[in-house]
């Protein structure tokens, strides 16, 4: 079956400093990788949208410049928090997806990676 | 600009009794497809159900949903809840041609009572 892994879990990092999180996707190409952050109040945020081979866009408020990401091949993608506050706290998700295969929109979620600001 | 609309927070029901969650949405899209999504706690959104048909019921685990394109509707339906129903809900919609972006409405708590 299609999963998505998603690492770290967790991370307690200083008011300034960044934090990375990587997902893996395994079981199915992931032509296009969303990443989303669900605030506390559990609503989500699209942060920006990747597909291989194309620019990744990015939603309004977000930036390249904050929330770099890479996805350099079908089974892997990355997301830098750069100099994160405490508004950047929250659970952020990626989501894959094989847009080739015409099962648009289903997205295969990682568990998330958890970011608490201190 | 488009937007899925699930009206109520949180939903608490007993178990055996049926259940009901709320979504309507407003596109410009001309195809769409629907989702249903399930978050239980501290595990990752898994899709429960999927639909583009108008008008065609679809079921996985129990739960069923009819997309209605005139009512502009996609409410998730359960005749009887059990105690590991207990879960946050979301319905997202994604345009479904070309390159798609998934929108999730706001979610439903759902609480199942012994």
């Amino acid at each position: 079956g299609a999963l998505v892994y998603q690492y770290p879990r967790r991370t307690i990092c200083k008011s300034g400093t960044s934090m990375r999180m990587e997902c893996q996707a395994v079981g199915f190409q992931a032509t296009s990788v969303a990443w989303y952050r669900q605030s506390p109040q559990k609503t989500f945020e699209l942060i920006a949208l990747s597909t291989v081979n194309s620019a990744i866009k990015y939603e309004q408020n977000f930036t390249q410049e904050k929330f770099p990401i890479s996805h350099p091949n079908l089974s892997f993608s990355s997301m830098t928090v750069l100099n994160a506050y405490l508004e950047d706290r929250g659970l952020y998700l990626c989501g894959a997806s094989n847009t080739g295969t015409g099962d648009t929109g289903q997205l295969y979620f990682g568990e998330g990676s958890k970011l608490t600001v201190l | 600009g488009d937007s899925v609309t699930q009206t109520e927070g949180l939903v608490t029901v007993t178990e055996g009794l049926p259940v009901k969650l709320n979504c309507t949405y407003q596109t410009t899209y001309l195809t769409i497809a629907f989702f249903w999504y399930v978050q239980y706690l501290n595990e990752a959104p898994q899709v429960l159900l999927k639909s583009s048909t108008d008008n065609k019921r679809t079921e996985h685990q129990g739960f069923h949903a009819t997309l209605h394109k005139s009512s502009s509707s996609f409410h998730l339906q359960k005749s009887s809840a059990q105690l590991s129903d207990s879960a946050l809900y979301y319905c997202a919609l994604s345009e479904s041609s070309g390159s798609w972006q998934l929108i999730f409405g706001s979610g439903t708590q759902l609480t199942v009572m012994p």
